[in-house]
Parts: C-alpha cells; structure tokens; sequence
C-alpha cells in the first residue's frame, strides 16, 4: 500500500490564481480530512468527508473547496489563491470517523506570491 | 472548543536518557488521543492511539498514557537516541467528523549524541 498520497510535494502560485492540491488513499478509507500547518498555530481543519459524495467544512474552510466523487480521493481546491493561505497543507484518512487511528499525507508546501 | 496544549515546547537532552513529553487538553469529552512524529519537511508519523476507554498503549520503546479525568496525557521515550529528534505532536479527537482532531503545537525534541 502506498497509503496517503499527496502531490504536488512543492507549489508557488501569484495572488489570484487557482490550483487543485491532489490527495489520494489507497486503504479504502470513508474518513478523509485536510488541514493546513503553519508556524505558532499548529495544524487546523479544513474541510473533511465521511464518504464518497459527501463533505463537510472544518474550522477554516473559507477559499477552499473539496469534493469527493470517488472513496479514493479528496481533491483540495484553491479558488482565488491570497498569500493568507501560504502554508503547509496535509491531507488524512482513517477507516471511520469516530475511533480510529488518522494517516497522514507527506504534505504540499505552498507559497503564494 | 477543544484546546490542546503541549509542554514543554522545545527539550534538549544527551542520549541514553528517560524522558516525558506532556500533552493537556480542556474537554474531557474526547474519544481518542493520538501521537505522531514530525520530522523537518516531512508529513506526520503515527506513534500511539490511545481511546478514551484506554489507560495507555505501548510500543516498542514508547509508552503514551491517558487520564481523561485530569484532561492530560504523557509520552515516555525510553533510552532516548539520536534518531528520535523530532517534533511530537498530540491530537485529541473530541467527535464528530467538525471537529476533527485538535493538534498541540508540538514538542521539539533535540536528542544530544
């Protein structure tokens, strides 16, 4: 299993563009999450899903959008891209939601210009 | 709203020795608490899930204990060695898929060969 897979590793974008952050679990996890970490705020949510074709907003979910039309993905979308959201972003799967043991992502390091 | 705390926040200590990295969080009310390693640049390494039936769980050379009463949790690195200078952090799980887990700010730990 290559477990959580997150591409790309490293990503510069200028005010205003858009991207799509990839995430994709091969364990046939329900459970999938993003967060962002950024220095002195430790890691927050921002968006998760509980299964395919449903998704649900975290703590900071404002200029992100998520999707999942598949179990296995959990593409992370930036609308309008602003330097607010220069960060680290990770993506997470578990087997469920409540109880069970959370898989990170290597993470995508994303400046914003 | 859950608040995890970790103390202390950077610890620098010659190999060979026993140590203890604290973990305090403000809602009992949690269904698990988790571990993970983080090394520089890189994603998250799960340690130890511990649920909130659960005292403590063990792994090789880490111990991770739970009183949810007293809102705390430790990490016990046994004959520490270079190879564990990382930051560790903890996530309490506090339920429902909203709120995701709630991370401490990490402990960074510097193991002095």
């Amino acid at each position: 299993n290559a477990g959580v897979t997150q591409t790309p590793k490293f990503q510069v974008l200028k005010t205003g563009q858009s991207m799509t952050l990839q995430c994709a679990q091969d364990m046939n996890h329900e459970y999938m999450s993003w967060y962002r970490q950024d220095p002195g705020m430790g890691l927050r949510l921002i968006h998760y899903s509980v299964g395919a074709g449903i998704t649900d907003q975290g703590e900071v979910p404002n200029g992100y959008n998520v999707s999942r039309s598949t179990t296995e993905d959990f593409p992370l979308r930036l609308l309008s891209a602003a330097p607010s959201q220069t960060s680290v972003y990770f993506c997470a799967s578990s087997l469920g939601v409540l109880g069970y043991e959370q898989y990170f992502g290597p993470g995508t390091r994303l400046t914003v210009t | 709203k859950q608040e995890v705390t970790q103390i202390p926040a950077a610890l620098s200590v010659p190999e060979g020795e026993n140590l203890v990295l604290n973990c305090s969080f403000t809602d009992s009310a949690i269904y698990n608490l988790q571990w993970f390693r983080q090394d520089p640049g890189k994603g998250l390494t799960s340690l130890l899930l511990i649920q909130s039936s659960q005292r403590e769980q063990t792994s090789g050379r880490l111990n991770a204990s739970l009183d949810k009463s007293s809102g705390r949790s430790t990490l016990y690195i046994a004959a520490s060695q270079p190879g564990d200078s990382a930051t560790y952090l903890c996530a309490a799980h506090s339920g429902g898929g909203a709120d995701g887990l709630t991370f401490g700010k990490g402990t960074h730990l510097i193991i002095q060969p």
